[in-house]
């Protein structure tokens, strides 16, 4: 199975602060159509998880442009530029390219 | 907009079973594979099982294979998730997912408890 190392595990941030997540893939996620199925997930409070972020760098429908991803291969990055309050939760990387479908462990992100 | 809606959880013994619903909206639920993802309480996401959009290919983690199994109806746009000789560490939220885990539904909670 591909193991997604997700770091840190939590983040305690200012509100207009920027941040920056990493996950790292235990294999390449280009998948043989080309395409690279990381997604990266918002989990609010007591919420189920919402995706923000779909083949690396794609955003989700109605996302902020504050999200952002880069990334190839194994080495992925999310980053929230100005963080409003309604961005704190916890950030899931997701890969979709093989099977089973493996997570990070989450990043927690909370108010400074 | 795509909608997903779960029903069917609840408080079941050890060792029994119980069938999970859900119920697609919003997009042409045929012509996607869809997943079941777990999240026990306080824990992280676990992938369950995917299915192909005509069922032809299914897959399931170690930790349920041959315990679950997962079904679709496409005319009925219902995904569905038989859990046999359920487990303690079985009880979780349970999300459906479609393919690619682009969109979740809000979950159903299962819990596995004397």
């Amino acid at each position: 199975d591909v193991v997604m190392t997700q770091t840190p595990p939590s983040l305690s941030v200012a509100i207009g602060q920027s941040v920056s997540i990493s996950c790292k893939s235990s294999q390449s996620l280009v998948h043989s159509d080309g395409k690279t199925y990381l997604n990266w997930l918002l989990q609010n409070p007591g919420q189920s998880p919402k995706r923000l972020i779909y083949q690396v760098s794609n955003l989700g429908s109605g996302v902020p442009d504050r999200f952002s991803g880069t990334g190839s291969e194994k080495d992925f990055t999310l980053k929230i530029s100005r963080v409003e309050a309604e961005d704190l939760g916890v950030y899931h990387c997701v890969q979709a390219t093989h099977v089973p479908h493996t997570f990070g462990a989450g990043t927690k992100l909370e108010l400074k | 907009e795509v909608q997903l809606v779960e029903s069917g959880g609840g408080l079941v013994q050890p060792g029994r079973s119980l069938k999970l619903s859900c119920l697609a909206s919003g997009f042409t639920f045929s012509n996607y594979g869809m997943n079941w993802i777990r999240q026990a309480p306080g824990k992280g996401l676990e992938w369950v099982a995917s299915i192909s959009s005509s069922s032809s290919y299914i897959y399931y983690a170690d930790t349920v294979k041959g315990r679950f199994t997962i079904s679709r109806d496409n005319a009925k746009n219902t995904l569905y998730l038989q859990m046999t000789s359920l487990r303690s560490e079985d009880t979780a939220l349970y999300y459906c997912a479609r393919h690619r885990v682009s969109h979740w539904g809000q979950g159903v909670m299962v819990t596995v408890s004397s």
